[in-house]
């Protein structure tokens, strides 16, 4: 079975600050993606990085970076000097590909932030 | 216009309604989703639904129905709404292309039962 923790449900950290979002993933296949999204107070969720089992390259973007690590099972979000306007609720999810795959993202709790001025 | 497009946005019904929750799509997707959010337990799946004569159970599909009236439409139906379906409801499509590998969102439906 695939399996999403996101062990934080709320952070609080003052504007600037660097801030990192845990995500811890279990699953048995070999090929998979992972995913984060934003939702902002408005509802939508906003699709923020794809990253495939194959790729262990970590990523950023602007003031965001992406860690993921294989050995841990975990891919973990950084957001660098973080603003008001990242408040949000984060997500990280899990879709498994292969023979018989429903294609469903499998979800975690998802951890809010509050970016405080 | 958006690619997958929930109606009606917001809505709210009284315990015992009938209540359909669309969902239409421009992507060309074969595959559609419902899911449910609530606070604290992220978003779980309903149904979904790999063409028209396919449809299957998600995690939590008790007290919901659906309809994929098209390879563009599909519908959740509530046959009769309690309180506790009070949520945000979204839909999706995927692509599993190479290198295309994603899922398209609504703007979810925020349901209240009252």
């Amino acid at each position: 079975a695939q399996k999403v923790t996101q062990a934080q449900t709320e952070i609080s950290v003052v504007e600037k600050e660097d801030v990192t979002l845990d995500c811890v993933y279990e699953t048995r296949d070999t090929t998979y993606y992972l995913f984060w999204y934003k939702q902002p107070p408005s509802g939508e969720l906003v699709f923020l990085i794809r990253r495939n089992s194959f790729d262990e390259q970590n990523e950023i973007s602007g003031r965001y970076s992406w860690n993921f690590q294989k050995s841990t099972s975990s891919f973990n979000f950084t957001i660098t000097a973080s603003q008001v306007v990242d408040s949000a609720v984060y997500f990280c999810a899990l879709s498994v590909y292969g023979s018989g795959n429903t294609g469903k993202l499998i979800f975690g709790q998802g951890t809010t932030l509050q970016v405080k001025p | 216009d958006a690619d997958v497009t929930q109606t009606p946005r917001n809505r709210i019904t009284k315990t015992g309604k009938r209540i359909m929750l669309e969902c239409s799509q421009t992507k060309g997707h074969d595959r559609m989703y419902w899911y449910r959010q609530d606070p604290g337990l992220g978003l779980r799946l309903i149904y979904y639904s790999f063409d028209v004569k396919d449809i299957n159970k998600g995690e939590i599909s008790d007290g919901y129905s659906v309809s994929r009236q098209a390879q563009a439409k599909f519908s959740l139906s509530l046959e009769s709404a309690i309180p506790n379906q009070t949520a945000l409801y979204f839909c999706a499509t995927s692509d599993f292309r190479q290198g295309a590998y994603g899922y398209t969102f609504g703007s979810g439906t925020r349901l209240t039962v009252v």
